[in-house]
């Protein structure tokens, strides 16, 4: 079995301020894990993953996210908010079997304001 | 990076009748893929899984008569929507990973916005 969940469901900063988006899990499995921006209307594009290589991982726009395995936590994090990332932000969780499932956080709507 | 697409991104249809989406893998083939609705400020849920040349894998809750899925092809699965009613007014995304193994992300589609009046 395995959950995700997201601490916040809303988020509000500043522009160039810091972001923090909070994520637990758990699995029964060695699990691999991602985070997914959801612009409004759109589709979900991959921001970065977690595949038991480094535990800190960069993506792209400048987020990065460590995994904590003694804290079953996968936080996402940018130094400096630009107006651009307001969305929706999903944090997932599936596990290292093949074809295994996704399971998806309930998001985190992340608002900056200028 | 690898390409899904949905089409038509956006239907509106009238109360009873039926209503095809189409995901596409446009350049990997993709022997599975995940079917999933979104509603207004809620998170992604997994209905189905479609496998090609075989059977679609439904999860609890959710009717397969009314949920028809065909994996036609490496590159091609549908997902009918039979006597569309106005609850099944939502948001349905599909993914596809490009191999079975889990350390590769799920590719996924722009999404199908239906509306049933």
């Amino acid at each position: 079995a395995q959950s995700v969940t997201q601490l916040d469901s809303h988020v509000s900063v500043s522009e160039g301020t810091p972001v923090l988006l909070r994520c637990n899990y758990s699995s029964s499995y060695s699990p691999s894990l991602f985070w997914y921006v959801q612009h409004p209307n759109k589709g979900l594009q991959l921001l970065l993953k977690y595949t038991s290589a480094a535990t800190l991982v960069k993506g792209i726009n400048g987020f990065e996210a460590e995994f904590k395995k003694s804290e079953t936590s996968f936080h996402l994090t940018k130094p400096s908010a630009h107006m651009s990332d307001a969305a929706e932000y999903f944090c997932v969780v599936r596990p290292n079997t093949n074809a295994g499932k996704s399971t998806f956080g309930d998001g985190t709507t992340l608002t900056v304001k200028p | 990076g690898a390409v899904v697409s949905q089409h038509p991104s956006r239907v509106i249809c009238k109360s009873g009748t039926s209503v095809k989406i189409e995901c596409r893998s446009l350049d990997f083939q993709a022997t599975t893929m995940f079917w999933y609705r979104q509603f207004p400020k809620q998170s992604l849920m997994l209905m189905a899984t479609s496998n090609e040349g075989s059977k679609a894998t439904y999860e609890q809750g959710v009717e397969k008569d009314k949920f028809l899925i065909n994996h036609a092809s490496l590159t091609l699965s549908t997902l009918t929507v039979t006597s569309a009613h106005p609850e099944d007014s939502s948001f349905y995304i599909c993914s596809a990973p490009p191999s079975a193994s889990s350390y590769n992300e799920q590719f996924f589609g722009p999404g199908t916005r239906l509306t049933v009046l």
